[in-house]
């Protein structure tokens, strides 16, 4: 029961280097979700993918992008890294229903750190 | 927008008392509620879930009833456990989106044996 995985686990970069995040999920859900976690602000959304071919921007998208490779995988790439994208990163995935009262699978997280 | 407010911590509670966590939220419509568990190093689990007015979610001795009429949505336990510890998360989900979760900061939870 794999779930969510996400590579890789740790990650240092210099500012201004790029790297991409990637996230699998086995579970045959529709949508994605890549959030981060800072002190004191809890886990803010940053970019979704609601199916296959979809992407939209939550609240913080700024200085990323994301790709849906298909439907079990969605990366984000952070093209010129800064220090204030330090963070810890999760991906997340659910099945989508009009009632919205299913709920998210997480990832391990991945800890960036920006120098 | 949609919003959830939860009281920070950290909260040091000995063993075998008892928890209360409150959570408000604001949202249109009618959203699910839930409440997330993180352990040190790892990430998010589901703990609970409500999706309709008066709904009690329950697991492993937390309880919490989504109260429209009061937007709220507080985790409850009789008696905690060392084990306990860990960071909580309240969130909510707008019905029939697809668009992720809305969470709260997080409430740091310690329990002393």
């Amino acid at each position: 029961n794999a779930g969510v995985t996400q590579t890789p686990k740790f990650q240092v970069l210099k500012t201004g280097q790029s790297m991409t995040l990637q996230c699998a999920q086995d579970m045959n859900h529709n949508s994605m979700y890549w959030y981060r976690q800072d002190p004191g602000m809890g886990l803010r959304l940053i970019y979704y993918s609601a199916s296959e071919g979809t992407t939209d921007k939550g609240e913080v998208p700024n200085g990323y992008n994301v790709s849906r490779l298909n439907k079990r995988e969605f990366s984000l790439r952070l093209e010129s890294a800064a220090p204030s994208q330090t963070s810890v990163y999760f991906c997340a995935s659910s099945v989508s229903t009009g009632t919205g009262g299913t709920e998210a699978f997480f990832g391990q997280g991945t800890r960036l750190t920006v120098v | 927008g949609n919003s959830v407010t939860q009281m920070e911590g950290p909260v040091t509670l000995s063993e075998e008392a008892f928890l209360t966590i409150n959570c408000t939220y604001t949202a249109t419509g009618y959203p699910s509620l839930f409440w997330y568990v993180q352990y040190p190093g790892e990430g998010l689990q589901l703990l609970l879930k409500a999706t309709k007015a008066d709904d009690k979610g329950s697991n492993k001795g937390f309880e919490a009833t989504y109260r429209k009429e009061t937007t709220s949505f507080h985790l409850e336990k009789g008696s905690v456990q060392v084990s306990d510890s860990a960071v909580y998360f309240c969130a909510l989900r707008k019905g029939g989106g697809a668009d992720g979760l809305t969470f709260g900061k997080g409430t740091h939870l310690i329990i002393q044996p």
